[in-house]
């Protein structure tokens, strides 16, 4: 069964700077691509960045290009987000998802809140 | 981008309806598309691929129909579970995009 389980969510003021995990499980880890989708409070879902399964492809959405940075590490089947120079408006649930081909998604962590405010 | 205009954004209906739910690409983007249902408090599930196949688990009285640049999603008697909001997401290209969402409320 795929699990994903995300944590590093919090508080953090305008400016700053929050890392987000995710843990895989229940598939081979790095033969797949890994997706950050976000969802702000009460509104729908914004697909942040891709990372290819070996880790060597990157894509980002134009909202975080140049403030965020998806990573991995495939010897802990783990998923990386580092947000910097955070903004209100990245408040929001965000969610690691297990790629399905390339920007397809077929799986679903429960997600970690991430509350930028002062 | 592609644009996916998903209407209606809500709907209220009764259990047994057939509630038709529609996506729009603002171009074509094959049978790239999927869809999710999303209850409050839990994540995204895929119930469609490929824009007209069945997730497994998923039941038959989801389906998905469309290619090109309109596509449906079509519950054929709505049951108590089901009240949930929709998304479909276009995986054609980079990025890939979903729709505004369409909240699906009890009569």
């Amino acid at each position: 069964e795929v699990q994903l389980v995300e944590s590093g969510g919090g508080v953090v003021q305008p400016g700053g700077s929050l890392r987000l995990s995710c843990a895989a499980s229940g598939f081979t880890f790095d033969d797949y691509a890994m997706h950050w989708v976000r969802q702000a409070p009460g509104k729908g879902l914004e697909w942040v960045s891709l990372i290819s399964g070996d880790g060597g492809s990157t894509y980002y959405a134009d909202s975080v290009k140049g403030r965020f940075t998806i990573s991995r590490d495939n010897s802990k089947n783990s998923l990386y987000l580092q947000m910097n120079s955070l903004r209100t408006e990245d408040t929001a649930l965000y969610y690691c998802a297990k790629a399905f081909g390339w920007w397809e998604i077929d799986y679903w962590g429960q997600g970690t809140l991430v509350t930028v405010s002062s | 981008d592609i644009q996916m205009t998903q209407s209606p954004s809500s709907l209220s209906a009764s259990v047994g309806d057939r509630v038709t739910i529609t996506c729009r690409a603002s171009q074509g983007i094959r049978n790239d598309l999927g869809w999710y249902q999303q209850k409050p408090g839990k994540a995204p599930k895929r119930l469609i691929y490929a824009a007209s196949s069945l997730q497994s688990g998923v039941p038959s009285r989801f389906s998905g129909s469309g290619s090109g640049t309109e596509f449906t999603l079509t519950i054929s008697s709505l049951q108590p579970e089901d009240f949930a909001t929709y998304y479909c997401l276009q995986h054609n290209s980079y990025p890939p995009t979903f729709g505004g969402g369409t909240k699906v409320e009890i009569k």
